[in-house]
């Protein structure tokens, strides 16, 4: 167990579908990170949330939206979502930027 | 072009041999991490190294940082089948942006 909880583990939704994947950090980190991952693409940067705040953006879609809340989990929600969305989902965190995180177990989501 | 080029991108090897896998880059970076993943599982931090020439060991994985801070590589020695895995070397790039290269994926066969 490395701390970081995601939740849930498999997904599976109909495309045009909205869906939620949920991050609660390890004891003490203050940073959210989410990736996404895909056969093709690898590990991908999407977004970093610092205590509540956005950080840093990386390729993250428009139809994607991310929030950290005041008890410093973070929720991914993903809109209008479409068959080259399907992957899996990492969220890590870290206690500073730059020295390597902690991932969860991951979120995999399908579309269909 | 990737900002990490990680090589060689596939190795299958037998149980005790050794081999080296290696991640380069044109930019210079403050530090830069290696992490095993499982399938399935999130990737893990195996080291981060932060100064040029830096040698860093965890048991049979020896991890050295270019001396211009461009480039890293990993060295296993007498690989047995629990390293099998996708390495991946990773960096922090354009102040808090974080960008992974492609991965090794290893295979150890008994």
């Amino acid at each position: 167990d490395s701390g970081v909880t995601q939740t849930p583990k498999h997904l599976i939704t109909a495309t045009g579908q909205r869906v939620t994947l949920r991050c609660s950090p390890r004891s003490g980190d203050l940073s959210v990170y989410w990736y996404q991952q895909s056969l093709d693409q690898g590990l991908q940067f999407l977004i970093q949330y610092y205590n509540g705040e956005e950080r840093a953006k990386g390729n993250i879609l428009e139809r994607f939206s991310a929030q950290q809340f005041p008890d410093l989990h973070s929720e991914l929600n993903l809109s209008s979502l479409e068959l080259g969305d399907s992957a899996l989902y990492f969220c890590a965190s870290s206690v500073e930027s730059g020295y390597g995180y902690t991932f969860g177990s991951g979120t995999r989501l399908t579309v269909v | 072009t990737q900002l990490l080029e990680q090589s060689p991108q596939f190795l299958s090897i037998q149980e005790g041999e050794n081999l080296t896998v290696y991640c380069n880059s044109s930019s210079v970076f403050s530090s830069l991490q290696w992490y095993r993943q499982e399938p399935g599982e999130g990737p893990v931090l195996l080291v981060t190294v932060v100064t040029g020439g830096e040698v860093k060991k965890l048991k049979r994985l020896t991890f050295q940082f270019g001396d211009a801070r461009k480039d890293s590589s990993l060295h296993i020695t007498a690989a047995q089948t629990g390293d099998t895995g996708l390495y991946l070397c990773a960096v922090n790039y354009n102040f808090n942006k974080f960008y992974f290269g492609s991965g090794t994926k290893l295979n150890v066969k008994p």
